[in-house]
């Protein structure tokens, strides 16, 4: 089955303390990206990867780090988290350039809380 | 700059009746338009998208838009409301360069009354 998967779907971590969100998908598809969605916010774009070793900063990049290592997975660093990155956070892909119009693929989303 | 406007953070229908879930858009060119449903705890799922072609486009679940360039708006609509209708909407529009980021609206969430 296509899909992107998420883990963990749910966090509770501290001030300070590293996380790494994980996130794969299995279409082989070249570009991924991080939001995050807040109520009354809808969804900001946090980073995104064009392809392996490509990615660059979306409209809330501060507090977070990303890497493209593998076509498959793009990980999301929170080196030291903060209350105000409490949120829900989703992972998703696309074929990319040449692909289909554009369309996304979502995970599930990660729901963190940091206290 | 694009940006997607969603008027209406909360409708509330009957079931059985008419949906209609307001999208406008503003873009320097003709972008590519999406609705997203996220029932609760889970992630987006694609309703319709609007690329280029016919305006009207079809869905799942019998929703449908229309792509209105004069008016810049992708309006949602579905006949008849069902319960199981009951979720978060979201309208994108995909922003044309590089980037391939989607532009969300603030999301409309729909209240189906038994």
């Amino acid at each position: 089955e296509a899909q992107v998967t998420q883990n963990p779907r749910y966090l509770i971590t501290v001030t300070g303390k590293k996380l790494t969100v994980t996130c794969s998908q299995n279409m082989n598809h070249e570009y991924m990206s991080w939001y995050r969605q807040d109520p009354g916010l809808g969804l900001r774009q946090i980073y995104y990867s064009m392809n392996v070793e490509v990615t660059d900063k979306g409209d809330v990049p501060e507090g977070y780090k990303v890497s493209r290592k593998e076509k498959r997975n793009f990980p999301l660093i929170l080196e030291s988290p903060s209350p105000n990155q409490t949120s829900l956070y989703f992972c998703a892909s696309s074929q990319g350039e040449g692909g289909s119009s554009y369309e996304q693929y979502f995970g599930p989303g990660t729901r963190l809380t940091v206290t | 700059a694009q940006s997607v406007t969603q008027l209406g953070s909360h409708v509330s229908v009957s079931e059985g009746a008419l949906v209609l879930l307001r999208c406008n858009y503003s873009s320097s060119v003709p972008p590519y338009l999406f609705w997203y449903v996220q029932y609760p705890n889970q992630g987006l799922q694609l309703l319709l998208k609007y690329t280029t072609g016919a305006t009207l486009v079809k869905g799942i679940n019998g929703f449908e838009a229309e792509f209105k360039k004069s008016e810049t708006s992708f309006h949602l609509t579905k006949p008849s409301a069902h319960m199981s209708d009951a979720a978060e909407y979201f309208c994108a529009v995909t922003r044309m360069d590089s980037s391939y980021k989607l532009i969300f609206g603030s999301g409309t969430r729909l209240l189906v009354r038994p």
